[in-house]
């Protein structure tokens, strides 16, 4: 089973680049969240969609857009990276309790 | 806002040692789950607790939720090298859960 996976694993983007992560889920799940993971900070949400087009803001969403047009993938952007995204972004999914998470991406802004 | 508080940050035992980690709020939560996570890896669920005064066992870990469901803790008993991770508490409103900052344990063989 791949479950929950996150496309790349690694990235390096320069100020002011362009970049989409990939999320792909195969468990039919409704519900995809983008977290990210910083020392200190914990998980903080990002965006999530509780269904096929539909997507709602998290706890700090300013930066990154989403979109959820097939029910297992949900897409993160980031339009004009800042060095203040650099972080590590997990995306998860769930039907009802309990979240399955992606194995990560690092992303560094330079 | 930190919705949920973990203590310890960190913790380092050797292995055989019992141990507790706790992760309390001021909110009240439908359900609160707790989560391993591994370097490198995206965290994995252990337990989900949902009714106040739950206590619940995987193998020799023991979960507890307070009775006022806002606070929880997590048990370890004789911890081995494989317990050592990154143990995330999270609690629920509405669609969402709110993750703790973790505390990192290491256990040394």
């Amino acid at each position: 089973n791949a479950g929950v996976t996150q496309t790349p694993k690694f990235r390096v983007l320069k100020t002011g680049q362009s970049m989409t992560l990939l999320c792909a889920q195969d468990m039919n799940h409704e519900y995809m969240y983008w977290y990210r993971q910083d020392p200190g900070m914990g998980l903080r949400l990002i965006h999530y969609s509780v269904g096929e087009g539909t997507t709602a803001k998290g706890e700090v969403p300013d930066g990154y857009n989403v979109s959820r047009l097939k029910k297992q993938n949900f897409l993160l952007g980031l339009e004009s990276a800042a060095p203040s995204q650099t972080s590590v972004y997990f995306c998860a999914s769930s039907r009802t309790q309990g979240y399955t998470f992606g194995s990560g991406t690092r992303l560094t802004v330079v | 806002t930190q919705l949920l508080e973990q203590s310890p940050q960190f913790l380092s035992i050797q292995e055989g040692e019992n141990l507790t980690v706790y992760c309390n709020s001021s909110s009240v939560f439908s359900s609160l789950q707790w989560y391993r996570q591994e370097p490198g890896e995206g965290p994995v669920l252990l337990v989900t607790v949902v009714t106040g005064g739950e206590v619940k066992k995987l193998k020799r870990l023991t979960f507890q939720f307070g009775d006022a469901r806002k606070d929880s803790s997590l048990h370890i008993t004789a911890a081995q090298p494989g317990d050592t991770g990154l143990y995330l508490c999270a609690g629920a409103e509405g669609n969402q859960f709110y993750f703790g900052t973790g505390t990192s344990l290491t256990v040394i063989p």
